[in-house]
This record gives structure tokens, C-alpha cells and sequence, in this order.
């Protein structure tokens, strides 16, 4: 399963750190992605991590402001996301990647950010 | 890139049948990759109901069942049940594989 950090609530312009701790499987075998839902929208893919080497690779519209880190001691990955705005409230989830589909998913982080 | 192109809502009635569709590009969905959906109720976390373009996970009832032609995967729901109201996605990978794309999401309502 995958379990996430509590809620955050941020100032714009801050730096935010979602966490997604893994269990009960391997972790540097599947890749892991961060999805977003901005409330009453879409899902919105951020990006994936090889918790194995590392290697990551972000949607267009993150490149720069997105980081995706792992620690294969605690099996968890981290989502940095810096210069946060408003409008980057969402719950933030993430997913393992298994064979061309995600799951399980995490529980989901609510993000607020205010101005 | 551009999500995937879904209808924003449909509906029907119980004991009928739906189809969802969700069209890419050769980029994506008519590439050589595979599609998968997921459902979503409110406040819920979303559920991956169809893999690999028609691939059901177990659990996951044989009402629901996907296809794929050219650059557009369906998604079809037959004898609709109330509890199918939800918000449905469909994911692609990008013919690289690098990259994912989701649909914008279909609001389904069961009258």
C-alpha cells in the first residue's frame, strides 16, 4: 500500500513536500507517479519516479518547479514542489506503476495554498 | 500535451448500457501502448476498472469492459447500476512510454 503525509497549508510562493511511503511490496520495482486533482477537476499527471535508479521525468507544465526524490532506506518517495501559487490547491496523490496502470494509489494529500 | 479528449457527461437510466470514449492522437492512444481507466466517486480515491485496453483487475465486475480502435478507447458499462454514478478517466502512455496523459474525466449520472 501506499500512505501519504498529512494535509499542508501554504503562502504562495513557499516550497511544499508531499511524502508516499510504500509497504508491502518491492519498492525499486515500480515505477512511482504523482497525480493532482484541483477540487472539482480533472486528474492531472506530474510525473514519475524509478524508485531504482532514481531516474524521474516530469509533465511539461512542472519542468522546473516539480522534484521527485526517493529513499530506498524508509521506501518512500518525495514530491517537492517550489513557488507554489493558489492555484496549485489540490489533493496530490501517488501511484505505483504496474504493467501500464496505476495501483494501488495513496490515500491523497489535500494542499492549500493562499495568498 | 493536450488531455485526452472525453465527453464531459453522460447518462442513463438503470439496466441500460454506456460507452465512454476517449480519444488521443497516434502519439498516445493509436500507439503502441495501452490504455487503462479508472473510476472515481466523490471524495474517493480513483480505481483502476480497466487495463491494458480490456483487461479487468479481479474484483472488478464483468459489466465494465474496454476496447480500443485507432486513436480512441472506449469505455463501455452495461445493466447500469446506481452505484456506477461516477467520474471516470482514461490514462494513456505516450509512444515513448515516458510520458502520461489522462482524459479530461466523464461525469456519468444514473437517471
Amino acid at each position: 500500500q501506499l500512505v501519504q503525509s498529512g494535509p499542508e497549508v501554504k503562502k504562495s510562493g513557499a516550497s511544499l513536500t508531499v511524502s508516499c511511503k510504500a509497504s508491502g511490496y518491492t519498492f525499486s520495482g515500480f515505477y512511482i507517479h504523482w497525480v493532482r486533482q484541483a477540487p472539482g477537476q480533472g486528474l492531472e499527471w506530474m510525473g514519475w519516479i524509478n524508485p531504482q535508479s532514481g531516474a524521474t521525468n516530469y509533465a511539461d507544465k512542472f519542468q522546473g518547479r516539480v522534484t521527485l526524490t526517493r529513499d530506498t532506506s524508509t521506501s518512500t518517495v518525495h514530491m517537492n514542489l517550489t513557488r507554489v501559487r493558489p492555484d496549485d490547491t489540490a489533493v496530490y496523490y501517488c501511484a505505483r506503476d504496474v504493467n501500464w496502470r496505476l495501483d494501488p494509489w495513496g490515500q491523497g494529500t489535500l494542499v492549500t495554498v493562499s495568498s | 500535451q493536450s488531455a485526452l479528449t472525453q465527453p464531459a457527461s453522460l447518462s442513463g437510466s438503470p439496466g441500460q448500457s454506456i460507452t465512454i470514449s476517449c480519444t488521443g492522437t497516434s502519439s498516445d492512444v493509436g500507439s503502441y501502448t495501452f490504455v487503462s481507466w479508472y473510476q472515481q466517486h466523490p471524495g474517493k480515491v480513483p480505481k483502476v476498472i480497466i487495463y491494458e485496453d480490456n483487461k479487468r483487475p479481479s474484483g472488478v465486475s464483468n459489466r465494465f469492459s474496454g476496447s480500443k480502435s485507432g486513436n480512441t478507447a472506449s469505455l463501455t458499462i452495461s445493466g447500469l447500476r446506481a452505484e456506477d454514478e461516477a467520474d471516470y478517466y482514461c490514462l494513456s502512455y505516450t509512444r515513448t512510454s515516458t510520458r502520461v496523459i489522462f482524459g479530461g474525466g466523464t461525469k456519468l449520472t444514473v437517471l
